[in-house]
């Protein structure tokens, strides 16, 4: 079965702040995919980024940037220069290879940025 | 840029009334899916839609619940007899211009049932 874990429940910082998200994975399969999900107090969830198995890149975006160790199992998100406007939560999530692959979410960590 | 969309916002019900959420996806999408997440919980899968056919279910996807995609656009969740602990934010996805689809999610149908 597939499992993601995001530890911190909850992390508050202060502006311009470096913060890690944690996310660490379970699965059997050999390809997978992972994904970061946003979601602001609006409610909506918004889609970060995707990021395949079988490439261990790492990847920067702006003040974003993601970690990904097979290794370790872990996929982890960085925000750089925090602003208020990160305030959210964050979701980790994993899907399979075969299929429309049903998205597993982790329980999401409650990000707080304070001016 | 094209969004996955719903309505109603926000949907208020009786216990044993039967709701239907719509939700219209990106259109070039093949993929459907609807998510719930309960006040405060993780986002938690509930069926994918594809080729006019349920492609998976998880255990929560039971009798009171089906899918439809009646024409070219709509894609539309029926909870038959709603129960209190129905109450949760639905979330309907799309994805389809990449494989495995990353999926885009509508802003969301917060349903209440008392």
């Amino acid at each position: 079965a597939q499992k993601v874990t995001q530890a911190q429940t909850e992390i508050s910082v202060v502006e311009k702040e470096d913060v890690t998200l944690d996310c660490v994975y379970e699965t059997r399969d050999t390809t997978y995919y992972l994904f970061w999900y946003k979601q602001p107090p609006s409610g909506e969830l918004v889609f970060l980024i995707r990021r395949n198995s079988f490439d261990e890149q790492n990847e920067i975006s702006g003040r974003y940037s993601w970690n990904f160790q097979k290794s370790t199992s872990s996929f982890n998100f960085t925000i750089t220069a925090s602003q208020v406007v990160d305030s959210a939560v964050y979701f980790c999530a994993l899907s399979g290879r075969q299929g429309a692959q049903k998205l597993v979410f982790g329980q999401g960590t409650r990000l707080t940025i304070n001016p | 840029e094209p969004e996955v969309t719903q309505t109603p916002s926000h949907q208020v019900t009786q216990m044993g009334q039967e709701v239907i959420l719509r939700c219209v996806p990106i259109s070039n999408h093949l993929y459907f899916y609807w998510y719930r997440q309960i006040l405060g919980q993780k986002v938690e899968f509930l069926v994918s839609f594809y080729n006019n056919e349920i492609s998976e279910k998880s255990e929560i996807f039971d009798d009171q619940f089906s899918v439809e995609r009646p024409d070219g656009s709509n894609f539309t969740l029926k909870i038959r007899s709603t129960k209190l602990e129905d109450s949760a934010m639905y979330f309907c996805a799309s994805g389809g211009s990449d494989y495995p689809p990353s999926q885009y999610f509508g802003p969301g149908t917060r349903l209440t049932v008392l």
